[in-house]
């Protein structure tokens, strides 16, 4: 079936350090993939998503590029602020559109000033 | 944006009793609606999918009998634990989708602790 796996952290970094979550795929059909972002107290958010291979999603700062070749969606920050930590999911889905969503196990990271 | 709303953010109840969680979208028309349950440090795992007025697609190993989801509006969906167990304790989310969008927006999710 179709599965994410992802770093599981947690992580903790400081302020303006370099970010990089590994996130890897199996897929039986053609995935669009998705980071998700959930802040303290607060819902999912959709932070990025790419829908065919070589996509590059970006916002906030945060990039990932889907790997067909690698299967992967690594997500990287160039330099994370406080305001930066949340847990974060990768997931995936299959058919596109409001479909079902498989995610990884997320990963918590915590930025201290 | 697109908010979703849970209600109650957490409950506590005894077991064998039922609990109902309220999901709403406040400021758009879900047509899917789907249930997740996310134990401590994994995923989210889709319990089941619900389209207006229709009976709720389950994934498999979700008791439908023991999980009754009703999704009666465009802007609301519920979930019913039935005959709660401490197994069930666990946190529930929720989130709606609109049409022809590649985007869920979640719920704030509920935690349920069955005592």
């Amino acid at each position: 079936g179709d599965s994410v796996t992802q770093m599981e952290g947690p992580v903790t970094l400081s302020e303006e350090a370099c970010l990089t979550i590994n996130c890897t795929y199996t897929a039986t059909g053609y995935p669009s993939l998705f980071w998700y972002v959930q802040y303290p107290g607060e819902g999912l958010q959709l932070l990025l998503k790419a829908t065919k291979a070589d996509d590059k999603g970006s916002n906030k700062g945060f990039e990932a590029t889907y790997r067909k070749e690698t299967t992967s969606f690594h997500l990287e920050k160039g330099s994370v602020q406080v305001s930066d930590s949340a847990v974060y999911f990768c997931a995936l889905t299959v058919q596109g559109g409001s479909e079902k969503l498989v995610f990884g196990k997320g990963m918590k990271l915590t930025v201290n000033p | 944006g697109a908010v979703v709303s849970q209600h109650p953010s957490w409950v506590i109840c005894k077991s064998g009793t039922s609990v109902k969680i309220e999901c709403r979208s406040l400021d758009f028309q879900a047509t899917t609606m789907f249930w997740y349950r996310q134990f401590p440090k994994q995923s989210l795992m889709l319990m089941a999918t619900s389209n207006e007025g229709s009976k709720a697609t389950y994934e498999q190993g979700v008791e439908k009998d023991k999980f009754l989801i009703n999704h009666a509006s465009l802007t609301l969906s519920t979930l019913t634990v039935t005959s709660a167990h401490p197994e069930d304790s666990s946190f529930y989310i929720c989130s709606a989708g609109r049409d022809a969008s590649y985007e869920q927006y979640f719920g704030p999710g509920t935690r349920l602790t069955v005592t």
